[in-house]
């Protein structure tokens, strides 16, 4: 049994589209981490949420942390070819090892 | 170096061979892990590293698997008698260790493992 679900599992949008991906657990973290893998490479960390209820952005991409600390989401505006890859959600189990989820794969087409 | 490098990037073996893979950390981090990521899947934890001591091998799927950080810096993932279901891409990341909910890793590009 997944820690982590994410959905959706794959996706594939044109350019400009906006899209939102999803990140859910049963259990509570103590943060929650967003990375985006490329193909043939590690996964590179797009950002740390650590308090329920709070959102980050960085520049098109707009990441919130549910109240209860459970699930969260990534919202990408305008989604450009290069924000194609593996999204991969992380969660922080109060200071010990982070638990990934099975991602969702996107698509960007020009 | 800059990042987290692995070697080998890639690794044929044959069912029943042994395979060393390594990783070198970011020089001063002194967290270390290893994940295992199967085709189209998110990675998956293997074992843990802080400095040389292994505070946590829970993820290791079998006694094949045994991993060794000796000077606390590069570490050595070790799988005995390979096989077929071994075959995935071993990542290791490192972090400064400075711990709690900021931790952030950095990943090496990996090892990608195939057993014939």
């Amino acid at each position: 049994t997944q820690l982590l679900e994410q959905s959706p599992q794959f996706l594939s949008i044109q350019e400009g589209e906006n899209l939102t991906v999803y990140c859910n657990s049963s259990s509570v973290f103590s943060s929650l981490q967003w990375y985006r893998q490329e193909p043939g490479e590690g996964p590179v960390l797009l950002v740390t949420v650590v308090t329920g209820g709070e959102v980050k952005k960085l520049k098109r991409l707009t990441f919130q942390f549910g109240d209860a600390r459970k699930d969260s989401s990534l919202h990408i505006t305008a989604a450009q070819t290069g924000d194609t890859g593996l999204y991969l959600c992380a969660g922080g189990l109060y200071g010990q090892n982070f638990v990934f989820g099975p991602g969702t794969r996107l698509s960007v087409l020009p | 170096g800059a990042g987290v490098s692995q070697s080998p990037r890639y690794k044929v073996a044959k069912r029943g061979q042994d395979v060393a893979l390594r990783c070198d950390p970011i020089s001063g981090h002194v967290s270390l892990f290893w994940y295992q990521q199967a085709l189209g899947q998110g990675p998956e934890f293997l074992t843990y590293f802080q400095n040389e001591a292994q505070l946590d091998k829970s993820g290791l799927p079998s006694d094949r698997f045994f991993a060794e950080r000796p000077e606390g810096s590069v570490s050595t993932l070790k799988i005995q008698r390979t096989q077929q279901e071994d075959s995935a891409v071993y990542l290791c990341a490192s972090s400064d260790g400075q711990g709690g909910t900021n931790e952030k890793l950095f990943f090496g590009s990996g090892t990608q493992l195939s057993v014939l």
